[in-house]
């Protein structure tokens, strides 16, 4: 079992639609990294998590500690939004990342 | 501000031919990371530098050198070629190892490496 699990896979949805994309992982952790990668294949920052939600524009996230989950939510999504959204973890121990195998987005317009 | 450059951009190999993969960043990070991302499965550390002079092996090391004379640059060098080696290289910087603080890792477009 991966120490970094992300669902749904692959995730299409109509423009507009509210999406969630989720993150479990097993490992204590220091901090959760949320990762967008465009076709194109390069990989930008969207949120750097240890406690709460941050909110940034349509965009999301929320962490549980106590429940090792993270959830990524888009609003009134848009084909722009169009990637795939990878989840990584820090390691407390070993301040070492550990990436989840990512979500692949399609919005469709 | 240019970040992390990575050059180049693709590339094809002969198996056992090698070459070098560039990276630069002008943010005056200490820590440079470089990982590889293959079909389906999450970026994995190759090597990773906590400032100029000092490497590591990360978890997947094996047919790779890297080397860190300078803060800004950590090249990657590939020798003797094979094909288990194609795939997609992103390199990385830091301000820190996330100990003291939680700034993101800061990525290359990444270079994409077939070896034939």
């Amino acid at each position: 079992k991966n120490e970094v699990e992300q669902s749904p896979q692959n995730l299409t949805a109509q423009e507009g639609e509210f999406i969630t994309i989720n993150c479990s992982y097993s490992v204590g952790i220091s901090a959760l990294h949320w990762l967008q990668q465009h076709p194109g294949g390069g990989i930008v920052s969207l949120f750097m998590l240890s406690s709460g939600k941050k909110k940034h524009g349509r965009l999301i996230a929320t962490i549980n500690i106590q429940e090792k989950h993270s959830s990524l939510h888009i609003t009134a999504s848009h084909p722009r939004d169009s990637a795939v959204y990878i989840c990584a973890v820090r390691n407390s121990g070993t301040y070492k990342y550990i990436f989840g195998t990512g979500t692949r987005l399609k919005v469709l317009a | 501000n240019a970040g992390v450059t990575q050059t180049p951009k693709f590339r094809i190999l002969k198996i056992g031919q090698s070459m070098t993969l560039q990276c630069t960043q002008d943010m005056n990070h200490n820590y440079m990371y470089w990982y590889r991302q293959d079909p389906g499965m999450g970026l994995k550390l190759i090597y990773y530098s906590v400032g100029a002079g000092i490497t590591d092996k990360g978890e997947v090391p094996n047919g790779y050198n890297v080397s860190r004379s300078t803060t800004e640059d950590f090249p990657l060098r590939l020798e003797l070629a094979a094909p288990s080696q194609t795939s997609v290289y992103f390199c990385a910087s830091s301000y820190d190892d996330g100990a003291y603080s939680n700034q993101p890792q800061h990525f290359g477009d990444g270079t994409r490496l077939s070896i034939l």
